[in-house]
């Protein structure tokens, strides 16, 4: 498909298990996104990559949580210790170069994550 | 910091009557984005303004973009069921700002 698929889309795990969320976002975008949106929340900005790079971590809520980006293309969101308000949905969208398209987010289905 | 504000958060609507949701940001942006989020689903783009005077229409949606008064409003026209979802609009300045959505909830 030619949409941004993330995997798995579900996930329950106990507390204090490490999880990994994965991304892999539409062939050529340069951006990707994730973000947490708990229920019947807003979204949260976790962290975004430009490249292979991650210009802002500013969103990642503490330690626990990292994410890296290789090739360019797929990424993944590491938790680590997971905590209960760790549960929400993690939603990863990709996007073109500002600069020489929309720069519209597209979104995948999102991981649901459940920690018991 | 970039800040993005909608209003109303909550918005009950009958069938038939036309209603406006309000998104207001704080700095200089030209790419304001509008998306519908279904319950248990994932975000789905409807607009992409990039100009200031920018106005797109799909169906009973309409959004316009005011850069200068940085404002964007989605106006829907005569409410119907299947509108029922949460809007949120987005800011870009380099990374994306979201405001907190609005829960639309259409009722006979």
């Amino acid at each position: 498909g030619a949409g941004v698929s993330q995997s798995p889309s579900n996930k329950v795990t106990e507390k204090g298990k490490d999880v990994e969320l994965r991304c892999d976002p539409i062939s050529g975008h340069t951006a990707l996104y994730w973000y947490r949106q708990s229920l019947g929340q807003g979204l949260e900005f976790l962290i975004y990559f430009q490249g292979n790079s991650a210009p802002d971590k500013s969103g990642l809520p503490s330690d626990r949580f990292s994410a890296e980006r290789t090739g360019g293309s797929v990424s993944t969101l590491t938790i680590q210790r997971t905590q209960q308000e760790d549960s929400a949905v993690y939603l990863c969208a990709s996007s073109s170069q500002l600069t020489s398209g929309r720069g519209e987010q597209f979104f995948g289905p999102g991981t649901r994550l459940t920690v018991l | 910091e970039l800040k993005v504000e909608q209003n109303p958060l909550f918005l009950s609507m009958q069938e038939g009557k036309n209603y406006t949701i309000y998104c207001n940001y704080s700095t200089t942006s030209d790419r304001l984005y509008w998306y519908r989020q279904d319950p248990g689903k994932s975000l789905e783009s409807l607009f992409v303004l990039l100009s200031n005077g920018a106005v797109k229409q799909e169906g009973r949606l309409m959004a316009s973009l005011d850069t200068k008064a940085r404002l964007s409003t989605l106006h829907i026209t005569a409410a119907v069921h299947d509108l029922s979802a949460t809007y949120f609009c987005a800011v870009s300045w380099g990374k994306f700002q979201f405001g907190a959505g609005t829960q639309v909830v259409v009722t006979p």
